[in-house]
């Protein structure tokens, strides 16, 4: 079976400052992995994608994620948060076992001045 | 190109009422999703379409919940009749395959039952 736990539900940072959101998978087949951000009222925006290429992914405004298989992990990373950075993002997975895309609870990042 | 369209944006019904929900996804795109998205959760697949023939609906609440792509272009979600904890945001996805490509979003229709 396949799933993915966002670590913490709630993530405050300073502008400015580096970001940090965490995504761990389950998957017993090769996977591939996805960033979604989620700003008020708005629909779901990719920021980037893993499927098997390049373990550092690099995304949309800044955003990256590396997928490291021995700690089925794939932590969302920015260098300096931005005011507009705050919104709720989501992590994905989906299995060539299952096709299907299952979805994180998400994390409400607060970005503060 | 054009994203994903979806209306009525914003819907208040009573319990009891039926309501429906449309969606035009991507030109050419194959796979069609319409995902359930309660306050404060991630969203919840509640059907997926690939043309016009359903390729999953197990989390779909058969009993009140109907969707359909006819001609496997645009599809319609309806709900018959309305309780109160399907009040949530509807948003409706597509993609190339439904092969771990990119999903685009539409912007959702807010669904309040009261």
């Amino acid at each position: 079976a396949q799933s993915v736990t966002q670590l913490d539900s709630h993530v405050s940072v300073s502008e400015g400052t580096p970001v940090l959101l965490r995504c761990n998978y389950s998957s017993s087949y090769s996977p591939s992995l996805f960033w979604y951000v989620q700003h008020p009222n708005k629909g779901l925006q990719l920021l980037l994608k893993y499927t098997s290429a390049a373990t550092l992914v690099k995304g949309i405004n800044g955003f990256e994620a590396e997928f490291k298989k021995s700690e089925t992990s794939f932590h969302l990373t920015k260098p300096s948060a931005h005011m507009s950075d705050a919104a709720e993002y989501f992590c994905v997975v989906w299995s060539s076992g299952t096709y299907k895309y299952i979805f994180g609870t998400g994390t409400r990042l607060k970005v503060l001045a | 190109e054009a994203g994903v369209a979806q209306s009525p944006r914003y819907k208040i019904i009573e319990k009891r009422q039926s309501v429906a929900f449309w969606c035009n996804p991507i030109s050419g795109h194959a796979t069609l999703y319409w995902y359930q998205q309660i306050l404060g959760q991630g969203p919840k697949l509640l059907i997926q379409f690939q043309n016009n023939g359903v390729v999953d609906d197990s989390q779909l609440p058969k009993d009140r919940f109907s969707a359909e792509r006819l001609k496997g272009v645009d599809s319609t979600l309806k709900i018959q009749p309305a309780k109160l904890e399907d009040s949530a945001v509807y948003l409706c996805a597509s993609s190339w395959e439904g092969r771990g490509d990119e999903q685009f979003f539409g912007p959702g229709t807010r669904l309040t039952v009261l």
